[in-house]
């Protein structure tokens, strides 16, 4: 079983609609990351959290630590936020690297 | 030139032949990280270099050698590779600070690896 697991593994939705991804983790963290991959490869970090809520346009992460849990909300979707959405934590105490990905959530939005 | 780039960004290579994975970050960072991501499996950390100094390796094989000659610029050398190690490389670097919290990376495009 993976320390990192996200889901669902793929996800189609209709453009307007309210899109969550979820992850959960079997770890000890200090900081949890969401990073969003496009087709061709190139990552983009959206939020680094350990603890809270942070907003930055229409995303919306969130992170439950006692739960072990952490949601990525997208509000009215669009074709252009298409991508692999990827979960990573940094286990507490773990070496300066050591970040643990789960293995990503496809998603495709249809206009 | 802006963020983290990465060159090539397509590479086919056969077993036998050399080649180098280049990376240049222009963040002004002091950190640098090499990373593989093959086919449904989640990112797998390679290399950390701080300052330069590698510190760590996660039981790669050797042939993938990194180098990093200054803190802007990592090199990933290939030699003998084998098809299953045909995946998308990532750079990412970061600024670290010490005793401050662990920091944000910032990746690059990645090269997509073919090896015949």
């Amino acid at each position: 079983k993976n320390e990192v697991e996200q889901s669902p593994q793929n996800l189609t939705a209709q453009e307007g609609e309210f899109i969550t991804i979820n992850c959960s983790y079997s770890v000890g963290i200090s900081a949890l990351h969401w990073l969003q991959q496009h087709p061709g490869g190139g990552i983009v970090s959206l939020f680094m959290l350990s603890s809270g809520k942070k907003k930055h346009g229409r995303l919306i992460a969130t992170i439950n630590i006692q739960e072990k849990h952490s949601s990525l909300h997208i509000t009215a979707s669009h074709p252009r936020d298409s991508a692999v959405y990827i979960c990573a934590v940094r286990n507490y105490g773990g070496s300066q690297g050591n970040l643990i990905f789960g293995k990503g959530t496809k998603l495709s939005v249809k206009p | 030139e802006t963020g983290v780039t990465q060159t090539p960004r397509h590479l086919v290579m056969g077993m036998t032949n050399k080649k180098s994975l280049k990376c240049e970050q222009h963040l002004g960072h002091n950190a640098m990280y090499w990373y593989k991501q093959s086919a449904k499996k989640p990112l797998e950390l390679m290399f950390v270099y701080n300052f330069k100094e590698q510190t760590e390796n996660n039981s790669v094989p050797s042939r993938f050698s990194p180098e990093c000659p200054n803190s802007s610029h990592l090199f990933l050398h290939l030699h003998t590779l084998q098809p299953e190690d045909s995946a998308l490389y990532l750079c990412a670097s970061s600024q670290d600070e010490a005793g401050g919290p662990y920091p944000e990376q910032f990746f690059g495009p990645g090269t997509r690896l073919t090896v015949l």
